[in-house]
């Protein structure tokens, strides 16, 4: 594809409902990352892949979250009983490369709405 | 990870050369400096990458000095559509990136 997708774009759940948001990264891009944005504050890491392994999920709030990316593209980020603090947009990015070093590409992201 | 800090908020008019300074007292060897611009309801988009002295593409410029602690983004002329979130990162290949909080640019007419 063109560009990182990201589905689906909003989300509402109930608290105590579990989500799952999915990502499809540019064909050919080896890295992962998911982050999460609150409002009015930048994104925060979450967890990288390069390609099916996870290399990092320090940045994962609780272990009700969890990440996966079976066949190294489309991953799949699930928040189980979500909480209100779990309300913010969850953005997911590639790379062609690991890292720092090299550009990330992001999707325009999922907007969780915990209720 | 070395920590950056960037002004909150700038405005500017259309037209204007636009100088954003992030500075990073702390940064290594190994380190990059990377800015990002974000747009509301849209994810951070890469603008440009450096390491020392001066890159140039056709979106901006970024300057570094010597002793690497602080670096500015130019957007020259800048118009509406500029306005946006700007984010400095900086960390070497292998790393995580870390985005604080970011510089909201509002451009006025």
């Amino acid at each position: 594809g063109a560009g990182v997708s990201q589905s689906p774009r909003y989300k509402v759940a109930k608290r105590g409902q579990d989500v799952a948001l999915r990502c499809d990264p540019i064909s050919g891009h080896v890295s992962l990352f998911w982050y999460q944005q609150a409002l009015g504050q930048g994104p925060e890491f979450l967890t990288y892949f390069q390609n099916e392994a996870q290399l990092d999920k320090s940045g994962l709030p609780s272990d009700r979250f969890f990440a996966e990316r079976p066949e190294g593209s489309v991953s799949t980020l699930k928040i189980q009983r979500t909480q209100q603090e779990d309300s913010a947009v969850y953005l997911c990015a590639s790379s062609l490369r690991l890292a720092a070093g090299y550009e990330q590409y992001f999707g325009p992201g999922t907007r969780l709405t915990v209720t | 990870l070395a920590k950056t800090t960037q002004p909150i908020s700038m405005d500017s008019y259309e037209g204007q050369e636009v100088n954003i300074t992030c500075s990073h007292n702390n940064i290594a060897t190994n380190d990059y400096i990377t800015w990002y611009q974000q747009f509301p309801s849209q994810g951070p988009r890469f603008i440009i990458q450096g390491y020392k002295t001066k890159v140039t593409n056709e979106v901006a410029s970024l300057f570094i000095p010597a002793d690497r602690k602080s670096s500015t983004l130019s957007l020259p002329r800048v118009s509406l559509s500029d306005t946006a979130v700007y984010y400095c990162l900086v960390g070497a290949y292998g790393q995580n990136f870390v985005f604080g909080p970011g510089t909201r640019l509002s451009v006025l007419p």
